[in-house]
């Protein structure tokens, strides 16, 4: 089965600067990869995803990349705030069929104003 | 956006009780609901597939007759923690795939549920 491995377990970083959390993935038919936002007490929340017939996708201060021959995938965060302090999750999964999201162990980021 | 209902957000309940908990899409029709646990600074755990209309799959080492589930209707699936005990005490979270969407994309999660078992 697929095996997600996420990096760094934890990141403080300074109000302002770029964060960046990296997941690696083992299965090559993985073509799906959502990152989560999960504040303290909540349910995760969707933030970006992206397809592997993409290699970057943005959506304002927050981009994804994959590299699908190294199997890794990023998600980049700049001009950090406050209020992105929280637990985020990457995911891979096959898009289509009956397999179901495999899940990173999850980043905790601390963006210290 | 699609809005995923979870209720009650906390429940403390005695040991050997049984807690239900609700999981409602609220704006689609979700042919299949998941349900996770999370323990403290964890990643999710799932724990089962449910199907609207069918029996849930379970992962393994999830016992079906502790965690019942029932997905009667496109937009409702019930956990219920069946003669709980401390151990079972965990976040629970359900998340539900909307009907139609390629599989794991139009994936909502609801806002989870805080069991504790005295």
């Amino acid at each position: 089965g697929e095996n997600v491995e996420q990096h760094p377990s934890t990141l403080s970083v300074q109000e302002g600067d770029s964060a960046v959390i990296k997941c690696t993935y083992s299965d090559s038919a993985s073509n799906y990869f959502p990152w989560y936002k999960q504040e303290l007490g909540k349910g995760p929340q969707l933030i970006i995803d992206i397809r592997s017939n993409v290699g970057e996708k943005k959506d304002q201060r927050i981009a994804v990349t994959l590299n699908k021959t190294a199997k890794h995938f990023s998600l980049h965060i700049t001009e950090t705030q406050p209020e992105d302090s929280a637990v985020y999750f990457c995911a891979a999964s096959p898009l289509s069929g009956y397999s179901t999201l495999t899940f990173g162990k999850g980043t905790m980021l601390l963006v210290s104003p | 956006g699609a809005v995923v209902s979870q209720h009650p957000s906390r429940v403390i309940c005695k040991s050997g009780t049984s807690v239900k908990i609700e999981c409602r899409s609220l704006d689609f029709q979700a042919t299949t609901m998941f349900w996770y646990r999370q323990f403290p600074k964890k990643s999710l755990m799932l724990m089962a597939t449910s199907n609207e209309g069918s029996k849930a799959t379970y992962e393994q080492g999830v016992e079906k007759d502790k965690f019942l589930i029932n997905h009667a209707s496109l937009t409702l699936s019930t956990l219920t923690v069946t003669s709980a005990h401390p151990e079972d005490s965990s976040f629970y979270i359900c998340s539900a795939r909307m009907a139609g969407g390629t599989f794991n994309e139009k994936l909502f999660f609801g806002s989870g549920t805080q069991l504790s078992v005295l």
